[in-house]
């Protein structure tokens, strides 16, 4: 399953599949960038960072894609497990700056 | 591993009241930052601090304001609380070029 981050904020996959969050973030000087997952009355939890002079990241099932020309930022779920279900923000930083801006959140349900 | 530890969990006041809220970060992180969630929406930064120094400002309401002390614990300081502050509050805690870590927020109820 995809999602197309402000025009659908909800995704629903089948577990076992791969998931993929897209976030079109705003700020072309923007050089660093982490995607969150938060679950309900959680607080938001890192899980994987990439930085501007890459376009591609890979963690534990999770892989980051980063594409700067039209500022795009793409998080792929391998084999998607129930405890994904979450919601994911994409958030970005410049390295000026000692803030993090966080996307339009994507709610991700997983389907047993 | 130690993470960011935030008190109160949860808080309930009434308007007009103040609260303060603490957050003591991962151990050897020089920069917090303060965020405020309202329900269904995206974490909307406040303020942050590096090196107990103000580095940045966000959306902080004037009846809000922040320090981070000598020991790298910060607090936010909430005066003339309104309804409309209820939300979770969020510390997170980076090394200058990091990832931000966060805690597990402070629940504020204003009645």
């Amino acid at each position: 399953g995809e999602s197309v981050g402000l025009h659908l904020p909800t995704l629903s996959v089948q577990e076992g599949d791969n998931s993929i969050i897209n976030c079109a973030y705003s700020n072309s000087a923007s050089d660093y960038f982490i995607w969150y997952k938060q679950e309900s009355g959680k607080g938001p939890q890192f899980i994987i960072d990439i930085r501007s002079n890459m376009d591609k990241r890979q963690g534990q099932r999770v892989t980051v894609l980063l594409n700067k020309t039209v500022k795009h930022l793409s998080l792929q779920i391998a084999a998607t497990q129930p405890g994904d279900s979450a919601v994911y923000f994409c958030a970005e930083n410049m390295n000026t700056g000692n803030q993090f801006y966080f996307g339009t959140g994507t709610s991700l349900t997983v389907i047993p | 591993a130690a993470g960011v530890i935030q008190s109160p969990r949860h808080l309930i006041k009434e308007k007009r009241e103040t609260a303060t809220l603490k957050c003591y970060p991962i151990p050897r992180h020089d920069t917090v930052y303060w965020y405020q969630q309202g329900p269904g929406q995206d974490p909307q930064f406040l303020i942050s601090f590096y090196e107990k120094m103000q580095s940045d400002k966000g959306s902080i309401p004037d009846r809000f304001s922040a320090q981070q002390f000598s020991d790298y614990h910060s607090e936010l300081n909430m005066s003339s609380l309104e309804l409309g502050d209820s939300a979770l509050y969020f510390c997170a805690s980076s090394l200058r070029t990091g990832g931000a870590f966060f805690g597990q927020g402070t629940r504020l109820t204003v009645v």
